[in-house]
């Protein structure tokens, strides 16, 4: 596609639900990134793709976030047992290949932990 | 550990007047270092990026900024604003070398009165 795609764009869920968040990175990027964004802050970084190969989850708050990207095209960031502390905005961001800092961000998924 | 200060957590400009953005960064070299611009739901834009050479880097819609190594900062500037320059501006750093995560600052939010 032209762009990154992230879907759903809002998301609202009752405390220990699980969630799924997905992203369409622009067709032939090689890296894809996950960052999230809380309320007045400044994105920080989860998880980072190198085709299907995750190459750095340090970002990853706690066990209940999981990311793959099996056929190294979409990813799916999913949270278990959600907490309200999960309440943020996730950004999705793809690159062409590694080494290059032309990230293409997606509008991002916001999800409200209730 | 890279960090990232925008001092200015919020800037009101008058349309036509000039703007500058201060961003300084912490970190043990000098960084590869961005400006991005956030609409409200929107994703994040690549106004400009430093990786080597030239201190004065030029951007798109008519921003530019400076690296000034002795002072680590990398101020964003733009001689005249316009009213669609209203929104939230990230100033972000990345270690050089490798495709990595991006460190972001808390951002600055400009308003621009009429």
């Amino acid at each position: 596609g032209a762009g990154v795609s992230q879907s759903p764009r809002y998301k609202v869920a009752k405390r220990g639900q699980d969630v799924a968040l997905r992203c369409d990175p622009i067709s032939g990027h090689v890296s894809l990134f996950w960052y999230q964004q809380a309320l007045g802050q400044g994105p920080e970084f989860l998880t980072y793709f190198q085709n299907e190969a995750q190459l750095d989850k340090s970002g990853l708050p706690s066990d209940r976030f999981f990311a793959e990207r099996p056929e190294g095209s979409v990813s799916t960031l999913k949270i278990q047992r959600t907490q309200q502390e999960d309440s943020a905005v996730y950004l999705c961001a793809s690159s062409i290949n590694r080494g290059s800092y032309g990230y293409t961000f997606g509008s991002g998924t916001r999800l409200t932990v209730v | 550990a890279q960090s990232v200060t925008q001092p200015d957590i919020h800037i009101t400009v008058s349309e036509g007047a000039s703007l500058e953005l201060r961003c300084n960064y912490s970190y043990g070299a000098t960084p590869y270092l961005f400006w991005y611009v956030q609409s409200p739901g929107q994703g994040l834009q690549l106004l400009l990026k430093y990786f080597s050479g030239d201190t004065l880097v030029q951007g798109i819609k008519g921003f530019e900024a400076e690296f000034k190594r002795s002072q680590s900062s990398f101020n964003l500037r733009k001689p005249s604003v316009h009213w669609s320059d209203a929104a939230e501006y990230f100033c972000a750093v990345a270690p050089t070398g490798t495709a990595s995560k991006l460190t972001f600052g808390t951002g600055t939010r400009l308003q621009v009165t009429l």
